[in-house]
């Protein structure tokens, strides 16, 4: 079936750092891929998301290209801010016409230290 | 903000028990959608519904029911409760496309906390 995996966490860094958040997929057809950011006591925004192959989603810093070959959605951020401090779900739409839903990964806390 | 609103935000009660939780979608979205967060499930699809109508139905229990009325909002409501159905209960919302369609985009809102003692 579909599923999304991302890198274990937590990820803990430094303000200033680079930051890539792994994740992958496995689904049949071209799913639709996101990015959603979950922050302390809030419910789930969007980031970013891509449509299909080689696209590129980027939103406050950070990017992440749809690769197909490597069935791959990885999140980066060229330099951290604690306020980036969060959990992060990569995510995929899949369904058929008119019933998709999205299938999550497992959630990266990430922690940004001053 | 997203647009979307739940309610309410907290709720407590006990084994055996009955809830309802509400959720309001985005001004103009049709399509409604529930999950659950949960510590050892992660975030898990429940149920979605279009202008009134089941679309999708994902890993909900038989204990758990949903609807959407004529005004949109929708309601999930979890019967004989269990401890291990304390979680966070998120709606989301998607806006419509030509055709009977919608976006893939989804709106959540901030959630409900239910705590089961």
């Amino acid at each position: 079936g579909n599923s999304v995996t991302q890198m274990e966490g937590p990820v803990t860094l430094s303000e200033e750092a680079f930051l890539t958040i792994n994740c992958t997929y496995t689904a049949t057809g071209y799913p639709s891929l996101f990015w959603y950011v979950q922050y302390p006591g809030e419910g789930l925004q969007l980031l970013l998301k891509a449509t299909k192959a080689d696209d590129k989603g980027s939103n406050k810093g950070f990017e992440a290209t749809y690769r197909k070959e490597t069935t791959s959605f990885h999140l980066e951020k060229g330099s951290v801010q604690v306020s980036d401090s969060a959990v992060y779900f990569c995510a995929l739409s899949t369904g058929p016409w008119g019933a998709q839903k999205l299938v999550f990964g497992q959630g990266t806390r990430l922690t940004i230290n001053p | 903000d997203s647009g979307v609103t739940q309610t309410p935000k907290h709720l407590i009660t006990a084994t055996g028990q009955r809830v309802t939780l509400r959720c309001s979608p985005r001004s103009g979205d049709l399509s409604v959608y529930w999950y659950q967060q949960s510590l050892d499930q992660g975030l898990q699809f429940l149920i979605q519904y279009y202008n009134g109508e089941e679309r999708a139905k994902g890993n909900i229990l038989e204990r758990f029911s949903a609807q959407q009325f004529p005004d949109l909002h929708s309601e999930l409501n979890l019967s004989s409760l269990e401890l291990g159905d304390s979680a966070l209960y998120f709606c989301a919302s998607s806006a419509p496309l030509a055709g009977g369609a919608f976006q893939e985009t989804q709106y959540f809102g901030p959630g409900t906390r239910l705590l089961v003692l």
